[in-house]
């Protein structure tokens, strides 16, 4: 059973496009985070969430939103896609809430590379 | 700024070998820490977490901090060529809900 899933795996698409990336955990987790991997392996947060607190790093597009359903999926949609959003996005989970949910680690998911052209 | 700083490498070492890898971070009160071991095109996972000053073993994998240096490690000693990878060095900085900042990574090559 996959703990941390992410759909698609791969996505390309071009320049101005909206696009969304869906990530789920079944791990009963209740905050989800969506990071981003640059081509040089560095993994830079971009959102945190629970029932209670969205933090977005306030370096992240606001073309970029995360969408939550419940607190079981957290959706990233992007808008007006450009060149340098290509990168792989990843998802994670965690127990406890943000501060303490950072004390046992996270799950990730297993990625999307998005690859715009 | 929190930041967490790691030689990008890449660290090559013979098989058998122990493997040091090191990382350092910006903010003294920081209380958690984590090594992510990253496989080519992979998700990381986790392989060890520390919290106290000193060493911690798991198996092959011992990891050491130093908060009064703000400094911690990751050994891996008998190192095999399926070691191979990118670790990353993650830190809790717990200055209020703030969620894991992550080192650039170490990337680790076991010659064989």
């Amino acid at each position: 059973d996959t703990a941390v899933s992410q759909t698609p795996k791969y996505l390309v698409t071009q320049m101005g496009n909206d696009k969304s990336i869906k990530c789920e955990q079944n791990l009963g987790h209740d905050t989800m985070y969506w990071y981003k991997q640059d081509s040089k392996k560095f993994l830079k947060i971009m959102f945190s969430y629970n029932n209670k607190e969205l933090i977005i790093n306030e370096t992240v597009p606001n073309r970029f939103s995360p969408k939550s359903p419940d607190k079981a999926h957290l959706n990233l949609h992007i808008n007006s896609l450009e060149l340098g959003d290509s990168a792989v996005y990843f998802c994670a989970s965690s127990q406890g809430g943000m501060a303490r949910g950072s004390n046992y680690g996270y799950t990730f998911g297993s990625g999307t590379r998005l690859t715009v052209v | 700024q929190k930041e967490v700083e790691q030689n990008s490498g890449p660290l090559s070492v013979p098989e058998g070998a122990i493997a040091s890898l090191n990382c350092t971070y910006s903010d003294r009160v920081s209380q958690s820490f984590f090594w992510y071991r990253q496989y080519s095109g992979k998700s990381p996972e986790l392989i060890m977490s520390i919290y106290s000053n000193g060493d911690k073993e798991d198996g092959r994998f011992t990891a050491q901090l130093n908060k009064a240096s703000q400094y911690v490690s990751l050994l891996i000693r008998d190192s095999q060529p399926s070691d191979s990878a990118t670790y990353l060095c993650a830190v809790n900085f717990s200055s209020g809900n703030t969620p894991l900042v992550f080192g650039k990574g170490t990337r680790l090559s076991v010659i064989a």
